[in-house]
């Protein structure tokens, strides 16, 4: 069965730090990877998504990550914390055929002043 | 282009009681998932629908229910609700490729549901 584990579910960085959330997961067949952001009392937001063109995928707020098949991770980086940054964010992995998405647990990040 | 929403926002229910969420998808986007996100489970996913069937179904009692109209918008109950259904109902929509690519989800806020 596919899965999604989330390393650390509390990280705290200071701001203008590196931020790094870890993401690994498990699957038979190529996935699609996404991650998500949670800001409080609102749903998820897209972050990124890796389709399998290109193994570096940008997204928004500076946000990146990089698939690693031979690791199977997929960690999201930012060179520069901001407060604006701290939410929960969650990383989901996919596959074709219209399959429900499988969450991770989710990392909330903290960003110290 | 208007988002996913969701209604109501907030909902505080007695045990017992069956309580009904609803959710419209993003114009053009015909599929809409279910899911309960909870401090201890996390999201966990609900039903999704297509074109008015549930295409697929995650692991949660016949008290979850949902379905699907004409015009895509959704429904979700929950019968004999439990304190243990308090949580955030999130609906999601996304189109839906009969080629088998994964389209992505896009999220509504979600609703607040407290069992008391």
């Amino acid at each position: 069965a596919q899965s999604v584990t989330q390393l650390g579910s509390h990280v705290s960085v200071s701001e203008g730090a590196l931020v790094l959330l870890r993401c690994n997961y498990s699957s038979s067949v190529p996935p699609y990877l996404f991650w998500y952001v949670q800001y409080p009392n609102q749903g998820l937001q897209l972050l990124l998504k890796y389709t399998s063109a290109a193994t570096l995928v940008k997204g928004i707020n500076g946000f990146e990550a990089e698939f690693k098949k031979s690791e199977t991770s997929f960690h999201l980086t930012k060179p520069s914390a901001h407060m604006s940054d701290a939410a929960e964010y969650f990383c989901a992995v996919g596959f074709s055929g219209n399959t429900p998405l499988v969450f991770g647990k989710g990392t909330r990040l903290s960003v110290i002043a | 282009k208007a988002g996913v929403t969701q209604t109501p926002r907030y909902l505080i229910k007695t045990r017992g009681q069956q309580v009904t969420l609803s959710c419209s998808p993003i114009s053009g986007h015909r599929s809409v998932s279910w899911y309960q996100q909870t401090p201890g489970q996390g999201l966990q996913f609900l039903f999704e629908y297509f074109s008015e069937t549930q295409r697929n179904k995650g692991n949660f009692p016949g008290r979850f229910s949902g379905r699907q109209f004409s015009n895509s918008r959704s429904e979700m109950n929950v019968s004999t609700l439990e304190l243990g259904d308090s949580a955030l109902y999130l609906c999601a929509s996304r189109k839906w490729d009969r080629g088998g690519s994964l389209e992505t989800q896009y999220f509504g806020p979600g609703t607040r549901l407290l069992v008391l």
